[in-house]
C-alpha cells in the first residue's frame, strides 16, 4: 500500500498565483486533514474532513479551500498566494470508528515557497 | 495561552542517555495523548498513545501521562542515535479525530 500520497513535493509560486496540492490516500480511511507546519511551530489544522462531501474548517483556514468528492482524494486549493503561505503542507488520514487515539497517518510533505 | 506546550529544545545528549520530552496542555477535554516523531524531511509518524491518564511502555519509549497536572512525558531510555528526530506531542478530544499538536523538540542522540 502506498498510503497517502501528496503531490508535488516540491512548488516555488509567485505572489498571486494560484495552486492545487493533491492528498491521495488508498487506506479507505474516512477522515482526512491538512496540517502546514512552520519552523518551530508544529502543526496547525487548516481543514479536515470526516467523509466525501463533508469538510470543514481548522485552526488556519483563510486562503484555502478544499474538497472531498471521493473518499480517497482530498486536494488543497490555495488562491492568490501570498508569502505567508510559504510553509510545510502535511497530508493525513485516520479511519473511522475506534478510539479517539487512532493513529493518523501522513504524507511526506508539499514544500511550497511564494516568493 | 497555547492549547499545547511544549519544551522548544533542542535537546543533544549521549548516546545511552535516558531522554525526558515534556508537553503541558490546557483544555481539560482532551482525552487522548500522542506524541509523534519526525524525521528531517519526512511527515510525522506515530509514536506513542496513551488514553487517560497513566502510563504506557513500549520497548524503549514510556508515554506518562497526568490528566491532573495536565501534564504529558515521554521518556526514551538507552538513547540511540537512530532516535536523533523532531518529537511531536499531540492531544485529541476524539471529535472528528483532530490533533493539536505541540510545537516539537527536536532531539539529537551523539554517538
Amino acid at each position: 500500500n502506498a498510503g497517502v500520497t501528496q503531490t508535488p513535493k516540491f512548488r516555488i509560486l509567485k505572489i498571486g498565483q494560484s495552486m492545487t496540492l493533491q492528498c491521495a490516500q488508498d487506506m479507505n480511511h474516512n477522515y482526512m486533514y491538512w496540517y502546514r507546519q512552520d519552523p518551530g511551530m508544529g502543526l496547525k489544522l487548516i481543514y479536515y474532513s470526516v467523509g466525501a462531501g463533508i469538510t470543514d474548517k481548522g485552526e488556519v483556514p483563510n486562503g484555502y479551500n478544499v474538497s472531498r468528492s471521493t473518499t480517497e482524494d482530498f486536494p488543497l486549493r490555495l488562491e492568490l498566494a501570498a508569502p505567508s503561505q510559504t510553509s510545510v503542507y502535511f497530508c493525513a488520514s485516520s479511519p473511522a470508528g475506534g478510539g479517539g487515539g487512532t493513529e493518523a497517518f501522513f504524507g511526506q510533505g508539499t514544500r511550497l515557497t511564494v516568493v | 495561552q497555547k492549547e499545547v506546550e511544549q519544551d522548544p529544545g533542542p535537546l543533544s545528549v549521549p548516546e545511552g542517555a535516558i531522554v525526558s520530552l515534556n508537553c503541558t496542555y490546557s483544555n481539560s477535554a482532551f482525552q487522548y495523548f500522542m506524541w509523534y516523531r519526525q524525521y528531517s524531511r519526512k511527515g510525522p509518524e506515530l509514536l506513542m498513545y496513551t488514553y487517560s491518564s497513566g502510563n504506557k511502555e513500549d520497548g524503549r519509549f514510556t508515554a506518562q501521562v497526568d490528566k491532573s497536572s495536565k501534564y504529558i512525558s515521554l521518556f526514551i531510555r538507552d538513547s540511540q542515535p537512530s532516535d536523533s528526530a523532531t518529537y511531536l506531542c499531540a492531544v485529541s478530544s476524539g471529535s472528528a479525530r483532530q490533533l493539536t499538536f505541540g510545537s516539537g523538540t527536536q532531539l539529537t542522540v551523539l554517538p
